[in-house]
């Protein structure tokens, strides 16, 4: 079946430290996406990349990293420089842009940051 | 700037009553509008969308969306709660002009007892 396989589900890390967290689809969708949902705050975007070998920042993209180098693959790092990483990762797709092409969702990563 | 305000952060019924969460928009021109549903430690799946076909928008698991441009609404509604309804629930909206990007509400956790 197709779907968007996130990696690892759990993921812990001392401060200080970069961390990559692993997104891969086999939906052949164009657009992927990261977003980051912290309680109470809905789901905020950090990156998205309609295109390979492109992407564009989201909303909340400092402290954060990208690339998009294969159609399938686009892991994002979260860099020693993000101030608050501990959260919920989600990376999406879609078949298009997601305005009106609805996105699918992996299952995320819980990051915690000690 | 277009936005999404959903109306209660937690909403409780009791199985078998009618589920109703509630979500405004914001925004100049017309929208294309979501409907997302969370269960925990999972990624959103989505339940329906309005791409302006239809004002009436029917999903899955019984539930159904109807856009209201007056009021600028796109409510979620479902005529009898099971208990399998329990989860979070995003409304999302975004624009054709505005890059592909959707804009989340803060989610609304449905709680349904027996």
């Amino acid at each position: 079946d197709g779907g968007i396989t996130q990696s690892p589900k759990y993921l812990f890390r001392k401060e200080g430290q970069n961390v990559t967290l692993s997104c891969e689809q086999n939906l052949n969708h164009d657009a992927m996406y990261w977003y980051r949902q912290d309680p109470g705050q809905g789901l905020r975007l950090i990156y998205y990349s309609q295109i390979v070998n492109d992407f564009q920042k989201g909303d909340i993209a400092e402290g954060y990293s990208v690339s998009r180098e294969k159609k399938e693959s686009f892991p994002l790092t979260v860099t020693s420089a993000q101030k608050n990483p501990t959260a919920f990762y989600l990376c999406a797709s879609s078949i298009g842009r997601s305005y009106n092409s609805p996105l699918h969702f992996g299952n995320g990563t819980r990051l915690t940051v000690t | 700037a277009q936005s999404v305000t959903q109306l209660g952060s937690h909403v409780s019924v009791s199985e078998g009553a009618l589920v109703l969460l509630r979500c405004n928009y914001s925004s100049s021109v017309p929208p294309y509008l979501f409907w997302y549903v969370q269960y925990p430690n999972q990624g959103l799946q989505l339940l329906l969308k309005y791409t302006s076909a239809a004002t009436l928008v029917k999903g899955i698991n019984g539930f159904e969306a109807e856009f209201k441009k007056s009021e600028t609404s796109f409510h979620l509604t479902k005529p009898s709660a099971h208990m399998s309804d329990a989860a979070e629930y995003f409304c999302a909206v975004s624009l054709y002009n505005q890059g592909g990007k959707l804009i989340f509400g803060q989610g609304t956790e449905l709680s349904v007892k027996p």
